[in-house]
């Protein structure tokens, strides 16, 4: 079965770069959320978008920005990138019809290490 | 965010059944109750739920009190595989969906 996939698995950037990570949710799924884990941490969640729309916003820092695509796929953009944002960052997608009982599936990360 | 607490770690000996406990005695009515799990270098998974009901699947089991106040995931016989970290989350019947993941239970499998 298809899983998410997310892009490219590892970036390595300078401090006050720029970078964009790629999520490209299971096919017919409609909702989009983006987690950032820390080392040594739970996941957090940063934002979540359902038919292209932002639906719920989280923890994501200002320097940070995303939004869907016609074809369902996100994209997380930061800017300014600080240290501190060495993270994995995990993209789930799911139904988003169901509510509290929608499954979310998670891709495999994409590991961002900033120097 | 409705809260749940869970013990930091855990050990299993293979092949035998774990118990993981959750409490979440500020639970309301319209609460699910989701379990993830995430394995070493991996995303998350979802593993089961459940709303009042104790709820089978082919990965586990979950047993939910009858005041709703704690819940308990049963991994009936523990592979090494199963090693991993185990987040009891509550879903909320209105507001957002995005999951809050607490400090789940780091559970170690024993071969």
């Amino acid at each position: 079965a298809a899983g998410v996939i997310q892009s490219p698995r590892h970036l390595i950037k300078e401090k006050r770069e720029t970078a964009t990570l790629k999520c490209y949710p299971i096919p017919r799924h409609d909702t989009v959320y983006w987690y950032q884990q820390g080392p040594g941490q739970d996941p957090q969640f940063l934002i979540s978008f359902y038919e292209k729309m932002q639906s719920d916003k989280g923890s994501i820092p200002d320097r940070f920005s995303a939004q869907q695509f016609s074809d369902y796929h996100s994209e997380l953009n930061m800017s300014s990138l600080e240290l501190g944002d060495s993270a994995l960052y995990f993209c789930a997608s799911s139904l988003g019809t169901s509510g509290p009982l929608d499954t979310q599936y998670f891709g495999p990360g994409t590991r961002l290490t900033v120097l | 965010d409705a809260k749940t607490t869970q013990p930091n770690s855990m050990e299993s000996n293979e092949e035998e059944p774990v118990h993981l406990p959750c409490n979440h005695s500020t639970i309301s009515g319209t609460d699910y109750i989701h379990w993830y799990r995430q394995l070493p270098s991996q995303g998350p998974e979802y593993v089961i739920h459940g709303l009042t009901s104790n709820v089978n699947n082919r990965m586990a089991s979950l047993a939910i009190a009858e005041d709703r106040k704690s819940s308990t995931l049963i991994l009936h016989r523990a592979t090494l595989r199963d090693a991993a970290v185990y987040y009891c989350i509550l879903r909320l019947q209105t507001g957002a969906n995005n999951l809050f993941f607490g400090t789940g239970t780091r559970l170690t499998v024993i071969p």
